[in-house]
């Protein structure tokens, strides 16, 4: 399970505060993804990247801020502008075609 | 862009009992299916995974097929166990990777 973190695990904002998660993965790999779990809907993708200092919009990137400047990390940035933040974010990084998924950040906006 | 569908969402079985769980693609490119296993609380896992140059993969208890015509694949989970209660997640890689919904399985001992 080891190579890919995220902080924090639990995570509590006020409505109209950014808020940025971390992901780190000592993997090597070049590719890094975002994804957003809610229940009955999967997981959407955010945003991805593919190498540093490059990134694409995913699925649901609209309310969502992202930067590659190191390879080992891809911060993501929730900000006011997402109307429904509040769900499990998932931080998945890859070298070919399998993705490494790590634990997950739960975070809550009230 | 790729639409994956997967069903059902949630499925009993019988301890011992055979599990399958269907998906489909719509984008002829998609050229990598795996299939990920998610237990509650943790991050989803790839269990196993299949090329679109393969038409069927095996590992112990678990086999995926795929039917490139059709744009479906399908996993197969034989003498199920308590432990294989989970929700699986297929996907459909093009471009880049599209999810399913997702699958509840219930094995009941």
């Amino acid at each position: 399970d080891g190579g890919i973190t995220q902080s924090p695990k639990y995570l509590f904002r006020k409505e109209g505060q950014n808020v940025t998660l971390s992901c780190e993965q000592n993997l090597n790999h070049d590719a890094m993804y975002w994804y957003r779990q809610d229940p009955g809907q999967g997981l959407r993708l955010i945003y991805y990247s593919q190498i540093v200092n490059d990134f694409q919009k995913g699925d649901i990137a609209e309310g969502y801020s992202v930067s590659r400047e190191k390879k080992e990390s891809f911060p993501l940035t929730v900000t006011s502008a997402q109307k429904n933040p509040t769900a499990f974010y998932l931080c998945a990084s890859s070298m070919s075609n399998e993705q490494y998924f790590g634990p997950g950040t739960r975070l809550t906006v009230t | 862009g790729e639409n994956v569908e997967q069903h059902p969402s949630t499925l009993s079985v019988q301890e011992g009992d055979s599990a399958v769980i269907k998906c489909t693609y719509s984008d002829s490119a998609s050229n990598y299916f795996p299939w990920y296993k998610q237990e509650l609380g943790k991050r989803p896992q790839l269990i196993i995974d299949i090329r679109s140059n393969v038409g069927e993969k095996k590992d112990q208890r678990i086999a995926v097929t795929l039917n490139k015509t059709a744009k479906h694949f399908s996993l197969h989970i034989t003498e199920t166990q308590p432990e294989d209660s989970a929700v699986y997640f297929c996907a459909a890689r093009g471009q880049k990777v599209t999810f399913g919904t997702g699958t509840k399985l219930q094995v009941i001992p």
